[in-house]
Formats: structure tokens, sequence, C-alpha cells
């Protein structure tokens, strides 16, 4: 079965601070990964995805991620950060059935 | 274009009612997906349909629970009888069932048992 950890479940950082947040996926076959976001009060939006090629993956406001295979990992990172980055973050991983799993969420607040 | 549609966005009930969540997919999307989310337990998925008919419902906590989708365009989760410990969001989500379709959220509905 698959799974996703989301080490951070807080973090704060001050404006134009860099961002990491840690995403470790267990899955024993291919798998397609993705990053959504969740602004207070509102829905999941796609931030980015990965599913094949190249491993470092560009998304919406400067976002980024790169999977590392060997590592499980996919983790998401923005240079610098915006108080209007302040938002719920959701790592999921996709294997052969199509099923979405997510994680736990990272609760980011950014302080102007 | 319109998204996917969930209705209705707020309900307050009490315990014991039937609650009847709807979902609309986004047209041409094949795959349908019902999460609940939870301070406590996160967003849990709860039953997945591809082209109709029910793959996983393995996440679908106990037997109150029923989700339906009698056509492409039409899906509902109910809760019979309701429960405060059912009181959060859920949201309903489509997609094009293939590697690495982006899977698109509706707004959610927002349950509150009392």
């Amino acid at each position: 079965a698959q799974s996703v950890s989301q080490h951070n479940h807080h973090v704060i950082l001050s404006e134009a601070a860099s961002l990491e947040l840690g995403c470790n996926y267990s899955y024993g076959g291919t798998v397609n990964l993705f990053w959504y976001v969740q602004y207070p009060g509102q829905h999941l939006q796609l931030l980015l995805k990965y599913f094949s090629g190249d491993p470092l993956v560009k998304g919406i406001k400067g976002f980024e991620a790169e999977f590392i295979k060997s590592k499980f990992s996919f983790n998401l990172r923005k240079p610098s950060v915006q108080w209007s980055d302040t938002a719920e973050y959701f790592c999921a991983v996709q294997g052969a059935t199509n099923k979405l799993i997510f994680g736990t969420g990272t609760l980011l607040a950014v302080q102007p | 274009d319109a998204g996917v549609i969930q209705s209705p966005r707020h309900e307050v009930t009490e315990m014991g009612q039937e609650v009847t969540l709807r979902c609309k997919p986004i047209s041409g999307h094949n795959s349908l997906f019902w999460y609940r989310q939870t301070m406590m337990r996160g967003l849990e998925l709860l039953i997945y349909f591809n082209n109709n008919v029910p793959i996983d419902d393995s996440g679908m906590p106990e037997d109150r629970f029923s989700a339906k989708m009698p056509n492409a365009s039409f899906s509902t989760l109910k809760i019979q009888p309701s429960e405060p410990r059912d009181s959060a969001v859920y949201f309903c989500a489509s997609t094009i069932a293939g590697a690495g379709n982006t899977i698109y959220f509706g707004e959610g509905s927002w349950l509150t048992v009392v």
C-alpha cells in the first residue's frame, strides 16, 4: 500500500526566507507525485506534479520540487517566500491504480 | 469552465439525521474521489470511482457511510445516521484516469453534526 510522510507539521518563516518542506513516500512501483496547496478556507489547488522525465519539477508561484528516487523523496522548495504563501501544503502519491493518497500536511505561516 | 461542484457548501445537522452530500465532476472526467478532511486525521480518501464503478472503498469508515455514482455527472455521499465525529470537510475531486493527470478538487462541503 502507498503512504506519504510529511515531517514538518508547522513551519514559521519570515518573508524572503527560503523554504524546504520534506516529503517521503512508500510504494513498490512507479509513482506519480504531487504537491497541493490549500489557502485558508479554500479547496486544494495543484502546485506541481512529477510523473516522468526531469526529476526537478517547476510549478506555479515560484515553487519547485525534486524527485529523488533513491531516497523516496519529493521535497518542495521556494527560494524566497512571501506572506501570501501562508497556507497548508500537502504532498501526495499516486500509484498504478490512480488512487491519490495525501500526507498529513504542513502548515506554513509567513510573517511579514 | 466549471470546476467540480459540490453541494451543500455548509450543513449543520443533528445527530441521528441523514446527510447527503452531492458532487458534479468536471465534464469529461471519468474518475471521481471523495475525501474527508479533519484536524486530527488530515485528508483521508474515502472512496473512488472509475467510469461510475466503485474501485476502492476501503477508506469508508463504517456502514453508516455509503456512496453512489449513478451516472458520469453525479455522485452522492450519504451518512445515515450521522454522528458528531462525522463533522469534517468533505471534498469531491475528479480527473481523467491516467498516469499523472491532475486531480481537481471541489470547494468542499463543511459538515457539522451537533
